[in-house]
């Protein structure tokens, strides 16, 4: 699995946007971009997962620039409970591992 | 939704001991996984499972561990002589399909406390 770098923690307000933003400069033509959530004492969480250009769904939108060397998260309005670690992962199409690599993660701080 | 389930939530072993981690997968979902995250540090991949076998393993996952589906449901994770570096939460992940790019849903974990 390509290798993904991202911040090691963000604090935001409740109510502001948080875009999370993570390098992927080795991405794989048929590499998809997977983000998780993870709560404290809790597993990891599906969030968001694209290709190209722009996924949004109930919990975040994922922006992904032509070149896929990198790709965004973003939460909208977020909310004390939004408080949690995310994962960037890459990966995917020419492996049939199933394998999750998972790094060190962002850690959003939401304060009130 | 539906989801995965593991049991117990925690688990408190002496050293030397065997123990066994279950979880029930989601039930239309083909390929079971264990990761680990020791305290602190990043969730660690152990084991996918499909069609009865190991499809990968990890370093980590040495001789004193297993995996089993003993029935249609249930799918555990044996430790057979646990040392006190095993400690950590323990995750059970399904999916329908086994490539990378296919969600893993993931259960909230086993703590195992060895002492």
């Amino acid at each position: 699995l390509a290798k993904t770098t991202q911040p090691i923690s963000m604090d935001s307000y409740e109510g502001q946007e948080v875009n999370i933003t993570c390098s992927h400069n080795n991405i794989a033509t048929n590499d998809y971009i997977t983000w998780y959530q993870q709560f404290p004492s809790q597993g990891p969480r599906f969030i968001i997962q694209g290709y190209k250009t722009k996924v949004t769904n109930e919990v975040a939108s994922l922006f992904i620039p032509a070149d896929r060397k990198s790709s965004t998260l973003s939460l909208p309005r977020v909310s004390l409970s939004d408080t949690a670690v995310y994962y960037c992962l890459v990966g995917g199409g020419s492996s049939n591992t199933g394998k999750l690599i998972f790094g060190q993660g962002t850690t959003l701080q939401v304060k009130p | 939704e539906p989801e995965v389930t593991q049991t117990p939530s925690h688990q408190v072993t002496q050293m030397g001991q065997e123990v066994i981690l279950r979880c029930v997968p989601i039930s239309n979902h083909l390929y079971f996984y264990w990761y680990r995250q020791i305290l602190g540090q990043k969730v660690e991949f152990l084991v996918s499972f499909y069609n009865n076998e190991i499809s990968e393993k990890s370093e980590i996952f040495d001789d004193q561990f297993s995996v089993e589906r003993p029935d249609g449901s249930n799918f555990t994770l044996k430790i057979r002589s646990t040392k006190l570096e095993d400690s950590a939460m323990y995750f059970c992940a399904s999916s329908k399909l086994g490539q990378d790019n296919q969600p893993q849903h993931f259960g909230d974990g086993t703590r195992l406390s060895i002492l």
